[in-house]
């Protein structure tokens, strides 16, 4: 079974001062995983992704993320927040299941950025 | 932008009236999904195409059907619309890799739909 849990509904940043966003998952099998950001009224837009390849992932706009397997997270980071990155942010797992494939979203995060 | 698009982008309609939302696609991805997104949520996957006339249901399939009759459009019916399927409904398009994993989503703008 495939879930993904994102630890924190709302977060709040000063401009400048460094983001987490966390986010966990569970797959029976080696899973692809992703960041989207949604911007109000916008449709989703994907910050990185993570297909089994090197473990720290670099995306658009400043953001990573880094895979660790043992702590089954996928945390999104960025060291100094633009006012610009307030906006809703969704963890996705996506693998394997039996007869097809399953993607799940993670409620999503939404970041303030403090002036 | 994936070249991705949805009609219409607002509609307003009465409890037990047919809707049809349509997306379009220009990329000729394979994979076609319609989700719809509420507060507190995320997306939830409806109902999901894996080619032509291929189609599969998602976790939220009830009250809705699809259909997928060329490889660039995927309709969303709701056959009698309910005040609970008042949402932001997204369509979106992946491709798979060679290396078979699972690649990223495209996502259309949204279509809002607010049945009354």
């Amino acid at each position: 079974a495939q879930s993904v849990t994102q630890l924190d509904s709302h977060v709040s940043v000063s401009e400048g001062t460094p983001v987490l966003l966390r986010c966990n998952y569970s797959s029976s099998y080696s899973p692809s995983l992703f960041w989207y950001v949604q911007h109000p009224n916008k449709g989703l837009q994907l910050l990185l992704k993570y297909t089994s390849a090197a473990t720290l992932v670099k995306g658009i706009n400043g953001f990573e993320a880094e895979f660790k397997k043992s702590e089954t997270s996928f945390h999104l980071t960025k060291p100094s927040a633009h006012m610009s990155d307030a906006a809703e942010y969704f963890c996705v797992v996506s693998g394997p299941y039996t007869g097809g494939f399953k993607t799940i979203f993670g409620a999503g995060t939404r970041l303030f950025v403090k002036a | 932008d994936a070249g991705i698009t949805q009609s219409p982008r607002h509609k307003v309609t009465e409890t037990g009236t047919p809707v049809t939302l349509r997306c379009h696609q220009t990329e000729n991805h394979r994979y076609m999904y319609w989700y719809r997104q509420d507060p507190g949520h995320g997306l939830r996957l409806i109902h999901y195409s894996y080619g032509v006339k291929d189609t599969d249901k998602g976790e939220v399939s009830d009250g809705y059907s699809v259909s997928r009759s060329k490889t660039e459009d995927f309709l969303l019916t709701l056959e009698s619309a309910t005040s609970s399927q008042t949402s932001v409904y997204f369509c979106a398009i992946s491709e798979r890799d060679r290396a078979n994993s699972y690649n990223e989503q495209f996502f259309g703008p949204g279509t809002r739909l607010t049945v009354l």
